[in-house]
C-alpha cells in the first residue's frame, strides 16, 4: 500500500514559482494526479496523469513524475492560487484511491 | 455541463446511521467511462476517499471504513448513496460525491460536488 508524502507547507512571494513534491517509493513507476483546494470550495483537478492538464487549468500549473518523488510546479505564483494541494494515485493492489496528506500553499 | 449535487441531514446523532445522495445531472450515471464516489475532508484535516461505485453496482471501498460503509446507485434516478453506520464525533465532516474517470490500472476524480457538512453530535 501506498503512503504519499508531502510538504505540510510551502511559501512563495507572488511571481515566484512553487513546487510541491509528494514522495514514495518509486511513485514514478504509477500515474499520479494533483488537485487544488481553495478555501471553502471543493477540490479541482489540476493535473493528471503526471503533467496533463484538464481544460480550464493555466499553463502556469504542470507536473512531473520521476523515481521516488512527483511534484507539482505551479509557476508566476498568484494570490488566487493560495490553497490546499493534494497528489493522489490508485493503488492497484487494493483497488482503493490514496490521497497525499496535503500541502498548504501560502502566497506571502 | 455534468454537476453533481449532494444532499441530506446536515447533523446525525452519534451510533446513528448517515444517509447522502447525490444526483447527477448532465450526463448519464450508467456512462462506462466512469465511477462514481465519495470523498470526506474532517475538520483541520486532508482528504480522505470513501468508496466508489460502477453503474453495475460494483463497488470499492476504503478498507478502514469498509464494515460501516454502503454505496448503492439508483440509475432510474440518476442517483447514488452513501450510508455510514455507526457514527462518531471523527465521522464529522464535509462529504463530496464526485466522479472518478476510468482508465486501465488508474482512477482519478475529474468532477466533484460542492459538498456538504455533516456534523455529529447529540
Amino acid at each position: 500500500s501506498y503512503v504519499l508524502t508531502q510538504p505540510p507547507s510551502v511559501s512563495v512571494a507572488p511571481g515566484e514559482t512553487a513546487r510541491i513534491t509528494c514522495g514514495e517509493n518509486n511513485i514514478g513507476s504509477i500515474s499520479v494526479h494533483w488537485y487544488q483546494q481553495r478555501p471553502g470550495q471543493a477540490p479541482v483537478l489540476v493535473v493528471y496523469d503526471d503533467s496533463d492538464r484538464p481544460s480550464g487549468i493555466p499553463e502556469r500549473f504542470s507536473g512531473s513524475n520521476s523515481g521516488d518523488t512527483a511534484t507539482l510546479t505551479i509557476n508566476r505564483v498568484e494570490a488566487g492560487d493560495e490553497a490546499d494541494y493534494y497528489c493522489q494515485v490508485w493503488d492497484t493492489g487494493t483497488d482503493r484511491v490514496i490521497f497525499g496528506g496535503g500541502t498548504k500553499l501560502t502566497v506571502l | 455541463q455534468v454537476q453533481l449535487q449532494e444532499s441530506g441531514p446536515g447533523l446525525v446523532k452519534p451510533s446513528e446511521t448517515l444517509s447522502l445522495t447525490c444526483t447527477v445531472s448532465g450526463a448519464s450515471i450508467s456512462n462506462r467511462n466512469y465511477y462514481w464516489g465519495w470523498i470526506r475532508r474532517p475538520p483541520g484535516k486532508g482528504l480522505e476517499w470513501i468508496g466508489t461505485i460502477y453503474h453495475s453496482g460494483n463497488t470499492y471501498y476504503n478498507p478502514s471504513l469498509k464494515s460501516r460503509v454502503t454505496i448503492s446507485v439508483d440509475t432510474s434516478k440518476n442517483q447514488f448513496s452513501l450510508k455510514l453506520s455507526s457514527v462518531t464525533a471523527a465521522d464529522t465532516a464535509v462529504y463530496y460525491c464526485a466522479r472518478d474517470k476510468v482508465v486501465p490500472h488508474d482512477r482519478y476524480i475529474d468532477l466533484w460536488g460542492r459538498g456538504t457538512l455533516v456534523t455529529v453530535s447529540s
